[in-house]
């Protein structure tokens, strides 16, 4: 079936780099984007890879490999308001209509 | 303006009432869609509407009924019901086309059915 999948949970500690990764399973793919997730707060776009390589957005960098199905977002210096669950999402229909989401990774950072 | 919003925060109603949900904004997106949420999992997609128009719907059951009047607001009727239909309500907006990978949401309705 067509789906992305990510970690449940990853944890660091506050100045650490953590990276959040996600495979995908589809017959066509044309890009994937990522959002943060506060508890009880709405999605927030972080960015969207259309073609393979690095985004990078301040302390945030994002990476495509469509030739690998998989994809990965990159925190650095992380601050405890990075707290949150993250999530992956493509087009995995490939009528630039609709996201499918992962199943999101839920990130500690402790002090 | 980037910002969706949505009313109202909190909803609590029996299974035989009838209510609904209101979203705006203002940004001029033209691609507007409701999720739903469950604790611990990702949004699920009900509807998209493309220029006032459904575009997507993903098989919901129809007790719930969406409706575009206009290109800034989005509702969605609820109708009898379940109690596992209890969960966080999102909008969201983008632009056409193409505008689909950078979602605005707003901060959700948290339904209750009892």
């Amino acid at each position: 079936g067509q789906s992305l999948e990510q970690p449940s949970e990853v944890t660091a500690v506050e100045g650490a780099i953590v990276q959040i990764n996600c495979t995908y399973q589809t017959s066509g793919f044309y890009g994937l984007s990522w959002y943060q997730q506060h508890d009880g707060g709405a999605p927030t776009f972080l960015s969207y890879n259309a073609l393979d390589g690095l985004e990078e957005t301040g302390r945030f960098s994002s990476f495509l490999s469509r030739s690998d199905s998989y994809g990965y977002l990159l925190l650095q210096e992380l601050q405890m308001k990075d707290s949150a669950s993250y999530f992956c999402a493509g087009d995995l229909s490939g009528s630039a209509r609709q996201l499918t989401f992962g199943s999101g990774t839920q990130l500690t950072v402790l002090p | 303006d980037t910002e969706v919003t949505q009313t109202p925060k909190h909803l609590v109603m029996g299974m035989t009432n009838k209510k609904s949900l209101k979203c705006e904004q203002h940004m001029g997106h033209r691609a507007m869609y409701w999720y739903k949420q469950k604790a611990k999992k990702p949004p699920e997609l009900m509807f998209v509407y493309s220029y006032e128009k459904l575009s997507i719907n993903e098989s919901v059951p129809s007790r719930f009924s969406p409706e575009c009047p206009n290109s800034s607001l989005l509702n969605l009727h609820l109708h009898a019901l379940q109690p596992e239909d209890s969960a966080l309500y999102l909008c969201a907006s983008s632009q056409v086309p193409a505008g689909v990978y950078e979602q605005y949401f707003g901060p959700g309705t948290r339904l209750t059915v009892t």
